[in-house]
């Protein structure tokens, strides 16, 4: 079975400053990971995904985040937060070997950023 | 946008009442989605559907009844639902279920209020 934690309920940060939202995962085989992005009354927007290839992916926004499989970890990240970017954030994980296109969300992470 | 429609955007029913919740994508996908998501907790993955055909289905209750007639529409059919119930569903295309790879499109969700 494949699983994703999101440790965080929530992250606080100053506008301009860096920001880090954390997910590790579980899975048997090789994993595909995403972030997908929740604006209020809205639906989840596709952030960035990683299949193969660099550790260090980029999106859309400004986000990147790193794939680090010894830890088993896939952070969100950006250099400067902007005040837009509060919303809540979801890690999500699909397994090579599964089945169809099921991906396993975690619980999400609101992000706050202050001006 | 997305390229995912849902409607409508809020529904408000009764235990005893039937209603359908409506989702277009304009995308050319083959795969389709309904999620639920309710407060504090994970995105839970309701049906799969591939070319038309149910392929998943999570353990929901017989009074969710999804239906798609082609690749571009799907609905959900509610009937005597209780008030758990209450939650956002959100409808999602993907190009191919089975391509590991491939991001899914979410719409707005339906916010619904069973009372």
């Amino acid at each position: 079975a494949q699983s994703v934690a999101q440790p965080e309920d929530q992250v606080n940060v100053a506008e301009g400053n860096p920001l880090t939202v954390k997910c590790t995962y579980s899975v048997s085989g090789n994993p595909y990971l995403f972030w997908y992005v929740q604006y209020p009354n809205r639906g989840l927007q596709f952030l960035l995904k990683y299949i193969t290839g660099d550790n260090l992916v980029k999106g859309s926004y400004g986000f990147e985040a790193e794939f680090n499989k010894s830890q088993t970890s896939f952070h969100l990240k950006k250099p400067s937060a902007l005040v837009s970017d509060s919303a809540l954030y979801f890690c999500a994980v699909r397994a090579f070997n599964n089945a169809g296109n099921m991906l396993t969300f975690g619980g999400g992470t609101r992000l706050m950023v202050k001006p | 946008e997305t390229g995912v429609t849902q409607t409508p955007r809020h529904l408000v029913m009764g235990m005893t009442n039937k209603k359908s919740l409506k989702c277009e994508q304009h995308l050319g996908h083959n795969a389709m989605y309904w999620y639920k998501q309710s407060a504090k907790k994970p995105l839970e993955l309701m049906f799969v559907y591939s070319l038309e055909e149910r392929v998943e289905n999570n353990s929901v209750p017989s009074r969710f009844s999804p239906e798609c007639p082609n690749s571009s529409h799907l609905f959900l059919h509610l009937h005597t639902l209780q008030p758990e119930d209450s939650a956002l569903y959100l409808c999602a295309s993907s190009q191919d279920m089975d391509r590991v790879v491939d991001e899914q499109y979410f719409g707005p969700g339906t916010r619904l209020t069973v009372t």
